[in-house]
């Protein structure tokens, strides 16, 4: 079965630094990779979705990669302010449409 | 436009009891999901509704786990009876449309302790 594989510890960084989270997958080749934002206390918010003829995707300071021969997507966070402090999940879609999460990974930015 | 609301937000159950939650999703939205995150897990489906039909239901545990979707709006999740495990926040999300690559929008979660 389709398995995700996220840090499982959480990162720590300066403000102003870049953050990168990694997220591994196994037993499926997705054809869309999404990346999600989850605060305590609250439900995952959508951040960016890349597909699989897509190399890299921007928006404002977060920037994902997406490399189907490695089967892992990279997350990037620049300038990392303490705001962006929160779980990021990774998710694909799995053959029979559903969508699978990876465990997150806490990202703590201090200032 | 307003978000993806759940109710209640909380719950503190003993085990065997029963236990309802309750989700309206984006206004429009024909797709609605059910989801269970357990502590330092990412989500895991438990139901897809295609307006009031059921498109997956595969990981519901379906000797205890019960939803419907009456009127293609307003969705109930229903645990009777509640074991230890489903300790866990049940998070509802609604999209547009079903299909892969859809954004799904996701509700605050109802956060459920059972002891």
């Amino acid at each position: 079965s389709q398995k995700i594989e996220q840090n499982s510890e959480a990162l720590n960084i300066q403000e102003g630094k870049t953050a990168t989270l990694t997220c591994n997958y196994t037993n499926y080749s997705p054809a869309y990779l999404q990346w999600y934002r989850q605060d305590p206390g609250r439900g995952p918010v959508f951040l960016l979705l890349i597909r699989e003829n897509e190399k890299e995707k921007r928006k404002e300071r977060l920037k994902v990669t997406f490399d189907t021969t490695l089967k892992q997507s990279l997350f990037h966070i620049t300038a990392s302010q303490p705001a962006d402090s929160a779980t990021y999940l990774c998710a694909l879609y799995n053959q029979g449409g559903k969508l699978i999460f990876g465990q997150g990974t806490e990202l703590s930015v201090k200032p | 436009e307003a978000g993806v609301a759940q109710s209640p937000r909380y719950k503190i159950i003993e085990k065997r009891q029963s236990v309802a939650f309750w989700c309206n999703p984006i206004s429009g939205h024909a797709t609605l999901y059910w989801y269970q995150q357990i502590l330092g897990q990412g989500p895991k489906l438990l139901i897809q509704f295609q307006n009031n039909g059921v498109v997956d239901d595969s990981q519901l545990p379906k000797d205890r786990f019960s939803a419907e979707r009456l009127k293609g709006v307003d969705s109930t999740l229903k645990i009777q009876p509640a074991k230890l495990e489903d300790s866990a926040v049940y998070l509802c999300a609604s999209s547009s449309v079903a299909g892969a690559g859809e954004t799904q929008y996701f509700g605050p979660g109802t956060r459920l302790l059972v002891l």
